[in-house]
């Protein structure tokens, strides 16, 4: 079965810092997306980056960036420069390959406090 | 390109009653996807449909059923509301279903069961 481990319940970061959050996986599927979402209070849930599992590259878009060690099963998300606004829930979660293992399977996820 | 929507965004029901979820995806996404956010139990996938058909359930009690439209349009329905169901209830739409197809997600129905 797919699992998606966040083992990060809570984390404070000082503005304009930098900052990693931990998500680790498993999975037999062969091919499967990481994918971060941000979840700020009002509830929606905004996609960040992705990653797929043949990608040779780590992801980045913008301030965000992931770093994919695809032998340790881990997908971490750094975000560079924090801002007052990244203050949100952060999700972890992964799709795979399609039929039953083709939803979304979320991680219990991270909030972020960023101190100015 | 207008986002995911969801009506409505908020419904107070009471136990026993029943209740419609709309969710309209981005244009040109076939896929909608539904899940359930609670405190106790995160997030947990619902259903997903793909071009009118039923892809995939997750592990949820008869009472909770969906339906695609033509145009991609989604409902779910619960039926004889529990206090339990009281939660978030997100919908995501995606170009496709593979697993590099991105979730983008709606607003949310915040759904109070009293």
């Amino acid at each position: 079965a797919q699992k998606i481990t966040q083992t990060q319940p809570g984390m404070f970061v000082q503005e304009k810092e930098a900052v990693t959050l931990d998500c680790t996986y498993d999975t037999s599927d062969q091919s499967y997306g990481l994918f971060w979402y941000k979840q700020p209070s009002s509830g929606e849930m905004i996609f960040l980056i992705y990653q797929g599992s043949y990608d040779e590259q780590n992801a980045t878009e913008g301030r965000y960036s992931l770093n994919f060690q695809k032998a340790r099963k881990s997908a971490n998300l750094v975000i560079s420069a924090s801002q007052l606004g990244d203050s949100a829930m952060y999700f972890c979660a992964m799709r795979g390959q399609g039929g039953s293992q083709g939803n979304l399977i979320f991680g219990k996820g991270t909030k972020l406090s960023v101190k100015p | 390109k207008a986002g995911v929507t969801q009506t409505p965004r908020y419904l107070i029901k009471t136990r026993g009653q029943q209740v419609t979820l709309s969710c309209s995806p981005i244009s040109g996404h076939r896929s909608v996807s539904w899940y359930q956010q609670t405190p106790g139990q995160g997030l947990q996938f619902l259903f997903e449909y793909f071009s009118e058909t039923q892809r995939n359930k997750g592990n949820f009690p008869g009472r909770f059923s969906g339906r695609q439209f033509s145009n991609s349009r989604s409902e779910m329905n619960v039926s004889t509301l529990e206090l339990g169901d009281s939660a978030l209830y997100l919908c995501a739409s995606s170009l496709l279903y593979g697993s590099t197809d991105t979730q983008y997600f709606g607003p949310g129905t915040r759904l109070t069961v009293l």
